[in-house]
């Protein structure tokens, strides 16, 4: 069965500095694998999703994620963190199969600090 | 097109009461699917619509709940005897599993439902 681990419940960084968001999975295929940011009171919102080729890849708002097999780890970076970056964040697999359901982590709660 | 929609955006009930929620998703789009958030964590799979068969179900779908996809467009979700523990947000998404394109999912701004 496939599952993702989101390390840390809340993330706390200063306007500027460097985000870094981590998530971790485990399949027994090749995943596919994706992040989204939540704000409060609405629905998801793709930022990011790696499925084949370059392991890194770049999303909106300036976030990117690179993909290690090694490490079986799709981590979430952004050089320079925004006040409108203060959200929720889910690191997602997708199940493989005929339906490609997303199995979601339990989130990261990022706040920035001016 | 404006997205994926859902109605209601909120929706608070009594403890016993049944529950209607429906989701329009975006028009080209076979796929559909229904996701239960509680607080503080991940959405959780319920429910997956191609064109109007559902092909599978969790088993967190009880049998007080049921969903539907009439004519594979919109969708209704169902919770009869609603519980205190049914208080989440019902989130619902849809794709397009196209040659050549990978399935990417798109979320409706989500139905919360608070059981009293």
């Amino acid at each position: 069965a496939q599952s993702v681990t989101q390390l840390g419940s809340h993330v706390s960084v200063s306007e500027g500095a460097l985000v870094l968001l981590r998530c971790n999975y485990s399949s027994s295929v090749p995943p596919y694998l994706f992040w989204y940011v939540q704000y409060p009171n609405q629905g998801l919102q793709l930022l990011l999703k790696y499925t084949t080729g370059a392991t890194l890849v770049k999303g909106i708002n300036g976030f990117e994620a690179e993909f290690k097999k090694s490490e079986t780890s799709f981590h979430l970076t952004k050089p320079s963190a925004h006040m409108s970056d203060a959200a929720e964040y889910f690191c997602a697999v997708s199940d493989v199969t005929n339906t490609d359901k997303l199995i979601f982590g339990t989130g990261t709660r990022l706040q920035v600090f001016p | 097109d404006t997205g994926v929609s859902q109605d209601p955006r909120h929706k608070i009930t009594k403890r016993g009461q049944n529950v209607t929620f429906r989701c329009d998703p975006i028009s080209e789009h076979n796929r559909l699917y229904w996701y239960r958030q509680t607080l503080g964590q991940g959405p959780e799979f319920l429910t997956y619509f191609q064109n109007e068969a559902q092909l599978e179900k969790s088993r967190l779908l009880s049998d007080r709940f049921s969903a539907e996809r009439p004519k594979g467009s919109f969708s209704t979700l169902e919770i009869q005897r609603t519980e205190q523990g049914d208080s989440a947000m019902y989130l619902c998404a849809s794709s397009s599993r196209l040659a050549g394109k990978d399935n990417e999912q798109f979320f409706g701004p989500g139905t919360r439902l608070t059981v009293l």
